[in-house]
């Protein structure tokens, strides 16, 4: 079947870095997706990647590894308005995306 | 820009009632989508639509029922809700099936069936 796995909750402390990781199995594979969704609100885009390797945007980055079905979003200098959930997303050889939980980040002072 | 409109935001109904939830999209978009967002779950895909007067089932469809008379509007509608479909429902479009499909999503509706 297919899956995605990913932590359900997070802590981390203003001004840190935090790594946020997402394993996936699906039937073929066309790219992996990183959302935020604050609570109460639409998810948003934040990242794509289909080759193996680092995404830097800004504060975020985005690692992929095909061969171990394997991501993670990495947060740099965390600021109070990066709580939020972030949802992991695989798209199939179908294109169709199959959805993580997502992981609730809490940010302290 | 508007981007993805739902209306309405919060509906409450009672077992066996009926309902219709309406997006409308301003960006030109040929794909149009209705998710389900449940806690501990994640985003499941109810309906989608690749094109005006299209339209496919996606995950979980049972229960639901969706038109695309219009590019810019898809509509789902709950012909006799029951309490499972209690949910917060996102309408989400982009520009098809590709690689890179970013979708963007409406800001929810929030619905509670009694």
């Amino acid at each position: 079947g297919q899956n995605i796995d990913q932590p359900t909750e997070m802590t981390a402390t203003e001004g840190a870095i935090v790594q946020i990781n997402c394993t996936y199995q699906t039937s073929g594979f066309n790219g992996l997706f990183w959302y935020q969704q604050h609570a109460g609100e639409a998810p948003t885009f934040l990242s794509y990647n289909v080759l193996d390797g680092l995404e830097e945007k800004g504060r975020f980055s985005s690692f992929l590894s095909r061969s171990k079905g394997y991501s993670y979003l990495l947060l740099k200098e965390l600021q109070m308005k990066d709580s939020a959930s972030y949802l992991c997303a695989a798209m199939d050889s179908n294109y169709q995306l199959i959805w993580g939980a997502g992981t609730k980040l809490i940010i302290k002072p | 820009n508007a981007g993805v409109t739902q209306t309405p935001k919060f509906r409450v109904l009672k077992t066996g009632q009926s309902m219709t939830l309406l997006c409308a999209q301003d960006m030109n978009h040929e794909y149009m989508y209705w998710y389900r967002q449940d806690p501990g779950m994640g985003l499941r895909l109810i309906h989608y639509s690749v094109g005006e007067g299209t339209t496919a089932k996606g995950e979980v469809p049972d229960g639901y029922n969706v038109s695309r008379l219009k590019k810019q509007n898809f509509l789902l509608g709950l012909e006799s809700a029951a309490p499972s479909q209690t949910s917060v429902y996102f309408c989400a479009s982009s520009t098809g099936f590709s690689g890179a499909n970013v979708l963007t999503f409406g800001a929810g509706s929030r619905l509670t069936v009694l």
